[in-house]
């Protein structure tokens, strides 16, 4: 079967970094995206990564192992509004999106 | 209006009734999306339609049927809905069910079931 996993939760200070990982088991890989979604409100995409290697956007920044199935998002200098659910999905070989329960991100002050 | 609209936003609704759930995306995609998404679980994709041809029904119960009459626009036509079944409702649209095009979500129906 096909599966990504994320921590269901983390705790972390404003200002800080934090590190969500994700990992996954798919038939197939064309791609891994990363979305926010703020309670009540749409996914917003943040990410993607087809190829090995770290993606830099702003204070996010996405990382990518194929040979690992894995993935991570890091957040630098936290910001109260980055408290929101962040989902991992991967696209597998007929380009479905197979996504992750998402991590929900608190931000202590 | 931009992006995808959903409406209605919030929709209570009987066992026997029957009711649609609308999507309407300005943003120009060729592929859209019917998501159903129940608290800490994974995203469940229901239908997707790429050029207004469905393209995968994964093994939703026929209490749901989609429509796709053009492009831009996406109904989700409920009847003798089950209890389980609330849920938020979310459509997204890309501009093709390919491999690097992101999804655009709408806001989401509230979906309760009595």
């Amino acid at each position: 079967g096909q599966n990504i996993d994320q921590p269901t939760e983390m705790t972390a200070t404003e200002g800080a970094i934090v590190q969500i990982n994700c990992t996954y088991q798919t038939s197939g890989f064309n791609g891994l995206f990363w979305y926010q979604q703020h309670a009540g409100e749409a996914p917003t995409f943040l990410s993607y990564n087809v190829l090995d290697g770290l993606e830099e956007k702003g204070r996010f920044s996405s990382f990518l192992s194929r040979s690992k199935g894995y993935s991570y998002l890091l957040l630098k200098e936290l910001q109260m509004k980055d408290s929101a659910s962040y989902l991992c999905a991967v696209k597998d070989s007929n380009y479905q999106l197979i996504w992750g329960a998402g991590t929900k991100l608190i931000i202590k002050p | 209006e931009t992006g995808v609209t959903q409406t209605p936003r919030h929709l209570v609704m009987g066992m026997t009734n029957k009711k649609s759930l609308k999507c309407e995306q300005h943003l120009g995609h060729n592929a859209m999306y019917w998501y159903k998404q129940s608290a800490k679980k994974p995203l469940e994709l229901m239908f997707v339609y790429n050029f207004k041809e469905q393209t995968e029904n994964n093994s939703v119960p026929s209490r749901f049927s989609p429509e796709c009459p053009n492009s831009s626009h996406l109904f989700l036509h409920l009847h003798t809905l089950q209890p389980e079944d609330s849920a938020l409702y979310l459509c997204a649209s890309s501009q093709e069910q390919g491999a690097s095009y992101e999804q655009f979500f709408g806001p989401g129906t509230r979906l309760t079931v009595l």
